[in-house]
């Protein structure tokens, strides 16, 4: 039971290249959440969804995208890299009901140079 | 949107000494979650508390939910080195129809000295 899993664990890119990063979860979870992590600004959501098919916005969307086409996966897409994204970025997926709460993946370091 | 605010931001404490977070919300939240992100992991679900004046506890660890549903506390008792890391409380969105939209609080970073 792998949990979720995050690709890759460290990337570095130049100003407006585009990347995707990878989350993967195999409990059947319906919840997935992409959040950055900045220091001293805790964790913030990106985007968010509650099934395959249905995506949101959470409070920092401005330069990512994202799409839900399977329940396993929630890939998030960096359209134009900038240094202001440089970030831990984590995924995580959770039951309906959140009554486990969030599962986290270990973690994507990105830098944008 | 749903905003939940944690002080201190920074605590240092002595080994054996007692410990509290709080979390506070200017709305009535439907559930408060708390997670622990040990230094360079990935934040860990703690628990989950509801019901309005909810008290849990987990070891040393006593989490409380407030009356109003706009409070909550982490307290640890007795600190231990294991304790260290960033504590975070988090909310569903409160109100709204979104759920699984949780919002993190800013942590509360716990260092330990022995």
């Amino acid at each position: 039971n792998a949990g979720v899993t995050q690709t890759p664990k460290f990337q570095v890119l130049k100003t407006g290249q585009s990347m995707t990063l990878q989350c993967a979860q195999d409990m059947n979870h319906e919840y997935m959440s992409w959040y950055r992590q900045d220091p001293g600004m805790g964790l913030r959501l990106i985007h968010y969804s509650v099934g395959a098919g249905i995506t949101d916005q959470g409070e920092v969307p401005n330069g990512y995208n994202v799409s839900r086409s399977t329940t396993e996966d929630f890939p998030l897409r960096l359209l134009s890299a900038a240094p202001s994204q440089t970030s831990v970025y984590f995924c995580a997926s959770a039951p309906r009901g959140l009554w486990d709460g969030y599962t986290f993946g270990s973690g994507t370091r990105l830098t944008v140079v | 949107g749903q905003q939940v605010m944690q002080i201190p931001q920074y605590q240092h404490v002595q080994e054996g000494e007692d410990f509290t977070t709080y979390c506070n919300s200017s709305t009535t939240l439907s559930n408060i979650q708390w997670y622990k992100q040990r230094p360079g992991g990935h934040p860990v679900f703690l628990i989950q508390l509801v019901k309005s004046g909810e008290v849990k506890k987990q070891k040393r660890l006593t989490f409380q939910f407030g009356e109003a549903k706009k409070n909550s506390s982490l307290h640890i008792t007795a600190t231990q080195t294991t304790d260290v890391g960033t504590y975070f409380c988090a909310a569903d969105n409160a109100g709204g129809t979104s759920y699984g939209k949780l919002t993190f609080g800013q942590g509360t970073i716990l260092t330990v000295h022995p």
